[in-house]
């Protein structure tokens, strides 16, 4: 079955450090893959997606994520996290089924939390 | 959120009664997705919409109807066939189906009384 995994249900972290949140993920063929970012009681606000192409992708806010096809993994990072980053964070994939890209699959979501 | 609305933000429904979430777009997307979020959940696929007068069921679509009638809008009925309705719902739209990044709505929170 295709998934996304988010291991981390919460992550903690200092402000002025640096931030990862993790994800794998089991699909076929070559995903596109997407982070977003929700916080409470809002729709979910896109940062970054990956393609094809250089394996680090820049997105909004100063968020990054690397794209590691042998581990199967996106993780995204930030290298000074601010206290306004604290949010829920979710990875999505599409799977590429034959040519095709499939609908996004949902990670269940980390709970980013910066402290001051 | 820009350019994707839902309303009302909050609904409450009795038990037995049918809902309507309105969704409307202006980026001239031609997808349009429901997902219902709960807690530790993430986000389940509940119909998607490729193209006006076109929608495909999706994971979780029993309880659930849609119609598209416009390109704009893809309204959701949660009915009173869906066992456990209370979540929060979100409506998204893409230029086109599949992996094209998908924007999001606020949200409505539906809570059955």
């Amino acid at each position: 079955a295709q998934s996304v995994a988010q291991p981390e249900d919460q992550v903690n972290v200092a402000e002025g450090n640096p931030l990862t949140v993790k994800c794998t993920y089991s699909v076929s063929g070559n995903p596109y893959l997407f982070w977003y970012v929700q916080y409470p009681n809002r729709g979910l606000q896109f940062l970054l997606k990956y393609i094809t192409g250089d394996n680090l992708v820049k997105g909004s806010y100063g968020f990054e994520a690397e794209f590691n096809k042998s581990q199967t993994s996106f993780h995204l990072k930030k290298p000074s996290a601010l206290v306004s980053d604290s949010a829920l964070y979710f990875c999505a994939v599409s799977p590429n089924y034959g040519g095709s890209q499939g609908n996004l699959i949902f990670g269940k979501g980390t709970k980013l939390s910066v402290k001051p | 959120d820009g350019g994707i609305t839902q309303s009302p933000k909050y609904l409450f429904r009795k038990e037995g009664q049918n809902v309507t979430l309105s969704c409307e777009q202006n980026l001239n997307h031609d997808a349009m997705y429901w997902y219902r979020q709960d807690p530790g959940q993430g986000l389940r696929l509940i119909y998607y919409s490729q193209i006006v007068n076109d929608f495909q069921k999706g994971d979780i679509a029993e309880g659930y109807s849609v119609s598209r009638e416009k390109k704009e809008s893809f309204p959701l009925t949660v009915t009173s066939a869906q066992k456990n309705p209370t979540a929060f719902y979100l409506c998204a739209s893409s230029i086109v189906l599949g992996g094209d990044t998908q924007y999001f709505g606020p949200g409505t929170r539906l809570t059955v009384l």
